[in-house]
């Protein structure tokens, strides 16, 4: 079966820098997203990483170790509107399509 | 370009009753998959529609059932609602193409089933 581990809550300061971790188990693994959710909202998409090492996009990155089984979302920068969940996301491969499973989202709170 | 919409963005039902929830992906996505979040639960996968076929499916009961449309516009069906059905069920469209692509999913503002 699948599984993932995420941390269910952190809390960071405003401007400060934070990891995410992200620990996966899963066959015909093809790569890890990263959504994040406000109260009330969709899931919006922030980044992927289909092979190791790290993505950048803005103040936002996403590290993948294809070996580990393991990726991190960082954020830096942070502002009080980061103040979300964060879910991260295997593509995996079953019944022969790919299928996207999420984990249990981390709640961030960034307080000032 | 609209994105994905979902209608009705609340619905009260009792248990017993059966619910239709509609999903109208971003023009041009041919893929359609549905998500059922309820607090402590993260976002689980009930089923993923694509040129109208169904091509994946979660572990979830039989009383839960999908169909897309030839438009594919998509829509997924509760029957025997239970109590433990209320949630926030999101659909989520994309392109749906490509085996090692990076695909993004598109998501809708769900629609939030409250069964009494």
């Amino acid at each position: 079966g699948q599984s993932l581990e995420q941390p269910s809550e952190v809390t960071a300061v405003e401007g400060a820098i934070v990891q995410i971790n992200c620990t996966y188990q899963t066959s015909g693994f093809y790569g890890l997203s990263w959504y994040q959710q406000h109260d009330g909202g969709a899931p919006t998409f922030l980044s992927y990483n289909g092979l190791d090492g790290l993505e950048e996009t803005g103040r936002f990155s996403s590290f993948l170790s294809r070996s580990d089984s393991y990726g991190y979302l960082l954020l830096q920068e942070l502002q009080m509107k980061d103040s979300a969940s964060y879910f991260c996301a295997v593509r995996d491969f079953r019944g022969g399509y790919q299928k996207v499973t999420f984990g249990i989202g981390t709640k961030l709170q960034v307080i000032p | 370009k609209a994105g994905v919409t979902q209608t009705p963005r609340y619905l009260i039902k009792t248990r017993g009753q059966q619910v239709t929830l509609s999903c109208s992906p971003i023009s041009g996505h041919r893929s359609v998959s549905w998500y059922q979040q309820t607090p402590g639960q993260g976002l689980q996968f009930l089923f993923e529609y694509f040129s109208e076929t169904q091509r994946n499916k979660g572990n979830f009961p039989g009383r839960f059932s999908g169909r897309q449309f030839s438009n594919s516009r998509s829509e997924m069906n509760v029957s025997t609602l239970e109590l433990g059905d209320s949630a926030l069920y999101l659909c989520a469209s994309s392109t749906g193409q490509g085996q090692r692509t990076n695909e993004k999913l598109f998501f809708g503002s769900g629609t939030q089933l409250s069964v009494l």
